[in-house]
C-alpha cells in the first residue's frame, strides 16, 4: 500500500508563531491529499483538503500547498492559537478504496 | 442525520471473549473503513469494504473478521479477543469516488 511519512512527529510552537508539517507519499497516482485533525478524545476530522490539479489552497489561517513532482505536502497554520493544539494526520490517496493514514503529528501551541 | 453511528462507545472483555463492534451510516457512501488506535499512535487501518457485499484486508487484519451485508452497515467482530487488541476502534466512511472521509465517534475496548 501507500507508504506514508509525516515530519515532524512533534512540533511545539508559541503562540501567534506558524507551524508546518510535511508528508511525504510513495504512489504516484494519489490524487486526492487531505488532512485531518484529532483533538484529544475526539474523531479525526477533515480540515483541509487539496487536488492534484491544484497547487495551494488556503482556507483563513490554514493552507495546504501540493508539489506532485516531488511527492510531497504540506500543511501550514499561520497565527497558531492554544486551540490548533492536537494530532495531525494526512492521508493521500490514489482512488476510492484504501485509505492510509500517516504516523501524525502532534502539534502543541503554548500560551 | 446522524452521519457515522457506532455502538458501543464502551466495552471491557475478558482474553478469549468474542463480540461485534457494529458501525451504521446514513450518508449513502459506498466506501466503509475499520480502524484501530493505540494510544498516541496513528490510525492503522484493519479492513475496509469498496462497496456492499465486498470487503479487503488492510495493514492489521490478523484477530479480525469484518462483514458488509448492505450498504449502510459494516461490522467488525472480534473472536477471540487478546489484551493486544485493547485499543480505539474508529469506523469511517467515504464516498465511492474517493473524496474526503467521515469517522464514528469510536469504540474504547479494553481487553483483560
Amino acid at each position: 500500500g501507500e507508504n506514508v511519512e509525516q515530519h515532524p512527529s512533534t512540533l511545539s510552537v508559541q503562540e501567534g508563531d506558524s507551524a508546518v508539517i510535511k508528508c511525504t507519499y510513495s504512489d504516484s497516482a494519489s490524487n486526492y491529499f487531505p488532512w485531518y485533525k484529532q483533538e484529544l478524545g475526539k474523531r479525526p476530522q477533515l480540515i483541509i483538503d487539496i487536488r492534484s490539479n491544484v497547487g495551494e489552497k488556503k482556507d483563513q489561517r490554514i493552507a495546504v500547498t501540493l508539489n506532485k513532482t516531488a511527492k510531497h505536502f504540506s500543511l501550514h497554520i499561520t497565527e497558531t492559537q492554544p486551540e490548533d493544539s492536537a494530532v495531525y494526520f494526512c492521508a493521500p490517496t490514489p482512488g476510492a478504496n484504501n485509505l492510509f493514514f500517516g504516523t501524525g503529528t502532534r502539534l502543541t501551541v503554548i500560551p | 442525520n446522524a452521519g457515522v453511528t457506532q455502538t458501543p462507545k464502551f466495552q471491557v472483555l475478558k482474553t478469549g471473549q468474542s463480540m461485534t463492534l457494529q458501525c451504521a451510516q446514513d450518508m449513502n457512501h459506498n466506501s466503509m473503513y475499520w480502524y484501530r488506535q493505540d494510544p498516541g499512535m496513528g490510525l492503522r487501518l484493519i479492513y475496509y469494504s469498496a462497496s456492499e457485499g465486498t470487503t479487503d484486508k488492510g495493514e492489521v487484519p490478523n484477530g479480525y473478521n469484518v462483514s458488509r451485508l448492505n450498504k449502510r452497515e459494516f461490522s467488525l467482530r472480534l473472536e477471540s479477543a487478546a489484551p493486544s487488541q485493547t485499543s480505539v476502534y474508529f469506523c469511517a466512511v467515504r464516498p465511492g469516488t474517493g473524496g474526503r472521509a467521515f469517522f464514528g465517534q469510536g469504540t474504547r475496548l479494553t481487553v483483560v
